[in-house]
């Protein structure tokens, strides 16, 4: 069964415009984390964002925001005031805490276009 | 502070062919991840290291991929002989030793293997 869902292959947004990118997952275990990664076309990993499954408030950085809603198993990703420079992939992943090594269960990503 | 390396950026290959793809991670990291993104899906959990020892390789394809982490620093990853399914971008990351759920992997930039 898929652990981490991003059904957005691709979108397309305005510059100057919020963008939030979907990602709902699937785990069992009361503790874990979820994460954003950013892949720009040079090919590196970005780290972006972090939620904890205890967390109380939605993880914040800069212009990215967790939405994280824990009843329906999302964790969305908002990035406001969107750049040129955010074109990439943008991929969420989860670990959960019962797996002693700690991989990352990643979803297949969503290609994000800003638009000048 | 350097940041993962990995090399080649950039791997062409016949099949039947053997590639070895190389890790350096941050110093001081004792656990190192391979992943791997198959053109099109989600990236894959290969195989963890925790010093020079792999504590899981539950990811690993086939053995036909070899990994080593001799002397607990950098890494290799070995394909002999190179299939055309193993096209894609392998990635490696790395963590300082924890027991957080939240213990960010600081990830490589990837190297584009690519068999022909």
């Amino acid at each position: 069964a898929q652990k981490i869902t991003q059904t957005q292959p691709g979108m397309f947004v305005q510059e100057k415009e919020a963008v939030t990118l979907d990602c709902t997952y699937d785990t069992s275990d009361p503790s874990y984390g979820l994460f954003w990664y950013k892949q720009p076309s040079s090919g590196e990993m970005i780290f972006l964002i972090y939620q904890g499954s205890y967390d109380q408030q939605n993880a914040t950085e800069g212009r990215y925001s967790l939405n994280f809603q824990k009843a329906r198993k999302s964790a969305n990703l908002v990035i406001s005031a969107s750049q040129l420079g955010d074109s990439a992939m943008y991929f969420c992943a989860m670990r959960e805490a019962q797996d002693s090594n700690y991989q990352l269960i990643w979803g297949a990503g969503t290609k994000l276009i800003i638009k000048p | 502070e350097a940041g993962v390396t990995q090399f080649p950026s950039h791997s062409v290959i016949e099949k039947g062919q053997t590639v070895t793809l190389r890790c350096d991670p941050i110093s001081g990291h004792d656990n190192l991840y391979w992943y791997r993104r198959v053109m099109g899906k989600e990236i894959k959990f290969l195989l963890h290291f925790v010093k020079e020892s792999k504590q899981d390789e539950s990811g690993m394809p086939n053995n036909r991929f070899l990994a080593e982490r001799t002397g607990g620093t950098y890494s290799t990853l070995k394909v002999q002989p190179a299939e055309l399914e193993d096209s894609g971008v392998y990635f490696c990351a790395s963590s300082l030793l924890g027991s957080s759920s939240y213990n960010e992997q600081f990830f490589g930039p990837g190297t584009r293997l690519t068999v022909l």
